[in-house]
């Protein structure tokens, strides 16, 4: 099973400022299976980002994703209000279980 | 707009069987594979097992054959038997969709909390 490690566990930014999460894994993820996730509380997850790097549907063009092999990362260029929350990252290797990282806690500075 | 909503009791007792069920509306139950995913109170995600609009099936082999799951396709809808169930299942409990093409899951369930406790 593979293992992905987030980074940092918690981040207190001021809107405006740049964010930068990190998903590490154990062992090789093919990019077109690492995605992205948004969770605000009592909430479900919203997917933000598929394939490593493609947002999805309605998702704004200040997140965006990167990475390859075991390191990935999600970047919100300029943090909004809205923005703050626990963001998850979730891979699939080449059979299940699909596996999800502890979440990194973006919160208000 | 796809729309998935779990049902279920909010309590089940120690030993006994959690048992769920998510209606899909808004589109189809077939040619899908369809999740369920927890989550304890102030913790990650697990992801439990899938199904396939056709029936077959796969768990997180942490739960050590505990899930079962099926679909019924004239009712488009999907369900989740947990046997033997301990405090440690408390959780909140969400049915997905995945995009198989690329393993991600595009619509959740509002979600649904089961406490286990006598």
């Amino acid at each position: 099973e593979i293992v992905l490690t987030q980074s940092p566990g918690t981040l207190s930014l001021s809107p405006g400022e740049r964010a930068t999460l990190s998903c590490r894994a154990s062992q090789s993820v093919s990019s077109s299976y690492l995605a992205w996730y948004q969770q605000k509380p009592g909430r479900a997850p919203r997917l933000l980002i598929y394939g490593a790097s493609s947002r999805a549907t309605g998702i704004p063009d200040r997140f965006s994703g990167s990475g390859s092999g075991t390191d990935f990362s999600l970047t919100i260029s300029r943090l909004e209000p809205e923005d703050f929350a626990v963001y998850y990252c979730q891979q699939y290797g080449s059979s299940p279980p699909y596996t999800f990282g502890q979440g990194t806690k973006l919160q208000i500075k | 707009q796809v729309q998935l909503q779990e049902s279920g009791p909010g309590l089940v007792k120690p030993s006994e069987t959690l048992s769920l069920t998510c209606t899909v509306s808004g589109g189809s139950i077939s040619s899908y594979y369809w999740n369920w995913i927890r989550q304890p109170a102030g913790k990650g995600l697990e992801w439990l097992g899938r199904i396939y609009s056709s029936g077959s099936t796969n768990s997180n082999p942490s739960l050590k054959s505990r899930v079962t799951m099926s679909v019924d396709t004239s009712k488009n809808q999907f369900y989740l038997n947990l046997n033997s169930v301990t405090a440690a299942d408390t959780a909140v409990y969400y049915c997905a969709r995945l995009v198989s093409g690329f393993a991600y899951f595009d619509y959740w369930g509002q979600g649904t909390l089961v406490t286990v406790s006598s």
